[in-house]
């Protein structure tokens, strides 16, 4: 198995462009989750998706949309990126059931918005 | 709003020692806790998962404990070494994602 895989790795864009980041996982999990990294902030949740075509709001959603049509993948779309969005991504992934749902993170895709 | 707290945010031992790394939540109402390791540049790679119903999980040279009634996990790491040089997250469980504490940066000096 992969297991969660992002791409891209590293990213620049400028104020206003907008972008993909995309997130797949071969391990069957029903939850997916998007999480940004920023420093003395530690991670913070920005949408998550209990299953295919169900997707809700984290902790920090603003500037960012994203959507589910299939188990295995969940891409999370910057509209039109500011410099506050500069961060590190990390997409996770974990089973439904209790008892089972140990969490597993993707490499992480570095975003720099000049 | 969940808070997870974790101390000291960094520490160096020289190798061989045995440490403990310690992580407090505010709400007991938890599904699980799991620790994690990040080394600089990377992701998460999962160390423990505890479920909210046991009291202590151990993976090799590594026991992490709970006790959800006090909000308190620490993470045991015995006989140190420079490899286990990295940042430990401690994140909580209490629905469909986690809570993340800030991390305690731990550095291992031969």
């Amino acid at each position: 198995n992969a297991g969660v895989t992002q791409t891209p790795k590293f990213q620049v864009l400028k104020t206003g462009q907008s972008m993909t980041l995309q997130c797949a996982q071969d391990m069957n999990h029903e939850y997916m989750s998007w999480y940004r990294q920023d420093p003395g902030m530690g991670l913070r949740l920005i949408h998550y998706s209990v299953g295919a075509g169900i997707t809700d709001q984290g902790e920090v959603p603003n500037g960012y949309n994203v959507s589910r049509s299939t188990t295995e993948d969940f891409p999370l779309r910057l509209l039109s990126a500011a410099p506050s969005q500069t961060s590190v991504y990390f997409c996770a992934s974990r089973p439904r059931d209790r008892g089972r749902d140990e969490q597993f993170f993707g490499p992480g895709t570095r975003l720099t918005v000049l | 709003k969940q808070e997870v707290t974790q101390i000291p945010a960094a520490l160096s031992v020289p190798e061989g020692e045995n440490l403990v790394l310690n992580c407090s939540f505010t709400d007991s109402a938890i599904y699980n806790l799991q620790w994690f390791r990040q080394d600089p540049g990377k992701g998460l790679t999962s160390l423990l998962l505890i479920q909210s119903s046991q009291r202590e999980q151990t993976s090799g040279r590594l026991n992490a404990s709970l006790d959800k009634s006090s909000g308190r996990s620490t993470l045991y790491i015995a006989a140190s070494q420079p490899g286990d040089s990295a940042t430990y997250l401690c994140a909580v469980g209490a629905g469909y994602a986690l809570n993340f504490g800030k991390g305690t940066s731990l550095l291992v000096t031969p």
